[in-house]
């Protein structure tokens, strides 16, 4: 299995544009969880699916920000309009809903909001 | 409030070095604790699930434990290799299948 895979791995923008980051789960995973990591914060959870229903979005920072996931292998998670302070990096990861499973990690974007 | 506190920030151990990372929690209900490795530039990588206080894991140089309240990893006689960042997160029964991080140690070790 190839694993989580996110798209760009790295994206430099200006503030004001829309970013679009895209993840594609591990096949047979039906929760996916976004998150994204700053030094001064960690890993924080921004928001998460379980067979494709978001189920907890409280850690979505404001409006700017939304998700989607419109099928079992494919996820997008939009920030319009970008601003500086949303630098960082965004993981996806992904498990099986209803165990106490181990999340498996994509290999991240790296976000850069000029 | 649901909250993982790791210590120290940052740990640099001479090869051979043993040593303990620490992870304190406040969870309403544990589900889970988990450890997970991870390398600069990359996504963090799965070590250890526990389950219950008194419980033990072990792989190669680490071995993680867990009381009520804390959780440590040990690291026995470290290589360079081992150098990376652990992080500890916790699965509250509230949250669903949603992990709580620290923000993590990072280890260095020199030869």
């Amino acid at each position: 299995d190839a694993g989580v895979i996110q798209s760009p791995r790295h994206e430099v923008t200006e503030m004001g544009q829309e970013v679009t980051l895209r993840c594609k789960p591990i096949s047979g995973h039906n929760s996916l969880f976004w998150y994204r990591q700053t030094m001064m914060r960690g890993l924080e959870l921004l928001i998460y699916f379980n067979n494709n229903v978001p189920i907890d979005d409280s850690g979505m920072p404001e409006d700017r920000f939304s998700a989607k996931m419109p099928n079992a292998s494919f996820s997008t998670l939009k920030i319009q309009p970008s601003e500086p302070r949303d630098s960082a990096v965004y993981f996806c990861a992904s498990s099986i809903v209803g165990l106490t499973k181990e999340l498996f990690f994509g290999s991240g974007t790296q976000l850069s909001v000029l | 409030e649901d909250q993982v506190t790791q210590s120290p920030e940052a740990l640099r151990l001479q090869e051979g070095e043993s040593s303990s990372l620490n992870c304190s929690y406040t969870v309403s209900g544990l589900r889970g604790l988990f450890w997970y490795r991870q390398d600069p530039g990359k996504g963090p990588e799965f070590l250890f699930t526990l389950y219950s206080a008194g419980e033990e894991k072990e792989k190669e140089r680490l071995k993680a434990t867990l009381t009520k309240k804390e959780s440590f990893l040990h690291i026995t006689a470290p290589k360079p290799e081992d150098s990376a960042t652990y992080l500890c997160a916790v699965q509250a029964r509230q949250a669903g299948t949603a992990l709580i991080f620290g923000k993590g140690t990072t280890l260095s070790v020199s030869s």
